[in-house]
């Protein structure tokens, strides 16, 4: 069974431009979050879909940051304008479920993420 | 105080020995516990979860303390392999009293066997 997958690997871009990142969830998996890593610091959430709804986007840095995750299928997570503290390291995970009963029907599973340099 | 706290590292072990990582959380209310293992540039990959007291898989064995907020991994006959970064990951618990989705990170012990 395939994984997550994401692309591109690396993006390196200039301030003020626009970076679209792409995730494929594992098949069948309903939900899919997005997380980052930035230089120095732990990996944080930034929002969780269900299907093509957000059910979380607490996370979100602020309105630079756009998800969309139409049909629910694959996700784009976009940077417009692309600032200097957004690079980072922008994993996608999937899971069957995401909310409720704490089971191994909630684990995530990680792609292997965009370097994204922004210069 | 940090959502979840590790102690950095890095261990340096040799082969065969026992290493064991700490873990503290801050939310009472969290739900289910995981431990990650975190290669150089490489994705996190679920090593461990643990709904309960604990979970044990070969020569890893995971611990749940809830009175204390404390969560262990104890690696035995460490190998070159394990060498890696291995994240303590917290789920919270959500607004009708299952886990939330989101899981809450701490920066991670790296680890480093050597022969």
């Amino acid at each position: 069974e395939a994984g997550v997958t994401q692309f591109p690997s690396h993006s390196v871009i200039e301030k003020g431009q626009t970076v679209t990142l792409r995730c494929d969830p594992i098949s069948g998996h309903d939900n899919l979050y997005w997380y980052r890593r930035v230089m120095g610091k732990e990996i944080k959430f930034l929002l969780h879909f269900v299907k093509e709804s957000k059910q979380d986007e607490s996370g979100m840095p602020n309105n630079r940051f756009l998800a969309e995750r139409t049909g629910g299928t694959y996700s784009t997570l976009k940077v417009q304008p692309a600032e200097l503290e957004d690079s980072g390291v922008y994993f996608c995970a999937s899971s069957q479920g995401g909310v409720g009963a704490a089971s191994s029907y909630n684990e995530q599973f990680f792609g292997p993420g965009t370097r994204l340099t922004v210069l | 105080r940090k959502e979840v706290e590790q102690d950095p590292g890095p261990f340096n072990v040799p082969e065969g020995a026992t290493v064991a990582f700490n873990c503290t959380y801050s939310n009472s209310a969290s739900q289910s516990f995981f431990w990650y293992r975190q290669d150089c540039r490489k994705e996190p990959k679920l090593l461990m979860s643990v709904y309960s007291s604990g979970n044990e898989d070969g020569r890893f064995t995971a611990q749940l303390n809830r009175a204390s907020q404390y969560i262990s991994l104890l690696i035995r006959d460490s190998k070159l392999s394990d060498s890696a970064t291995y994240l303590c990951v917290v789920n919270p618990k959500g607004t009708y009293g299952g886990s939330q989705g989101n899981l809450i990170f701490g920066k991670g012990t790296k680890l480093s066997v050597k022969p």
